[in-house]
């Protein structure tokens, strides 16, 4: 089983809607959870963390975290076409800085 | 003013040669980091220093060797490249924090290696 597993995609939705990301993980004692953007040809980008379960939003992002479920996801409200990108799922487990990355959900965000 | 910055950007190579990529960090952090992204776009940790020492030695063959000579700077030795070493080299670092595990890390641009 991966430890940290994501939908691969592509997840296509219109400009304007709720594109909706979901990550899974395996390690209980997991920690803290990030959510990378990355555009093709370039290096991962932060948009988001969350620690605590429950929602943290951040301008049209949103995460949601669900420890016991070991579930997190993104919400991107109102899509736009500059969205399009791999959206890549990291976990720590709280010791030594270590992140564990999903292989990423490519979103794509039609006109 | 470049955060992260990595050279070269891309390195194209036989088999069997021995290469070198560096990477610098004005960010002031103390911990810097390799990952490698393979073509499926997995990005996986390789190594990880900490103020000079080194606190991450992932599953790598001894082929590679991590050298920092300052918390500013991680380089990455391979030796007898081979063709799956193909993949994009990710440079990283971040400022550890009194909350483990919650520092974000800052991506360099990348070193795109081929192996022919």
């Amino acid at each position: 089983q991966k430890e940290v597993e994501q939908n691969s995609g592509p997840l296509s939705v219109p400009e304007g809607a709720i594109a909706s990301l979901n990550c899974t993980y395996s390690d209980r004692v997991s920690q803290s959870f990030f959510w990378y953007r990355q555009y093709s040809g370039k290096s991962p980008e932060l948009i988001m963390s969350i620690y605590s379960n429950g929602d943290k939003e951040d301008g049209r992002f949103t995460a949601q975290l669900n420890k016991a479920s070991q579930y997190v996801s993104l919400l991107i409200r109102d899509s736009q076409p500059s969205d399009s990108a791999t959206y890549l799922c990291a976990v720590n487990t709280g010791t030594a800085s270590k992140l564990t990355f999903g292989t990423g959900t490519r979103l794509q965000v039609t006109l | 003013d470049t955060a992260v910055s990595q050279t070269p950007k891309y390195l194209v190579t036989q088999m069997g040669n021995d290469k070198s990529i560096k990477c610098e960090q004005n960010l002031g952090h103390d911990t810097m980091y390799w990952y490698k992204q393979d073509s499926k776009k997995f990005l996986k940790i390789m190594f990880s220093y900490n103020n000079k020492e080194l606190i991450i030695n992932e599953t790598v063959p001894n082929r590679f060797s991590p050298k920092s000579p300052d918390k500013a700077h991680l380089n990455l030795h391979i030796n007898s490249l081979e063709l799956g070493d193909s993949a994009v080299y990710f440079c990283a670092s971040s400022q550890a924090s009194m909350l483990r595990g919650r520092e974000t890390q800052y991506f360099g641009p990348g070193t795109r290696l081929l192996v022919l």
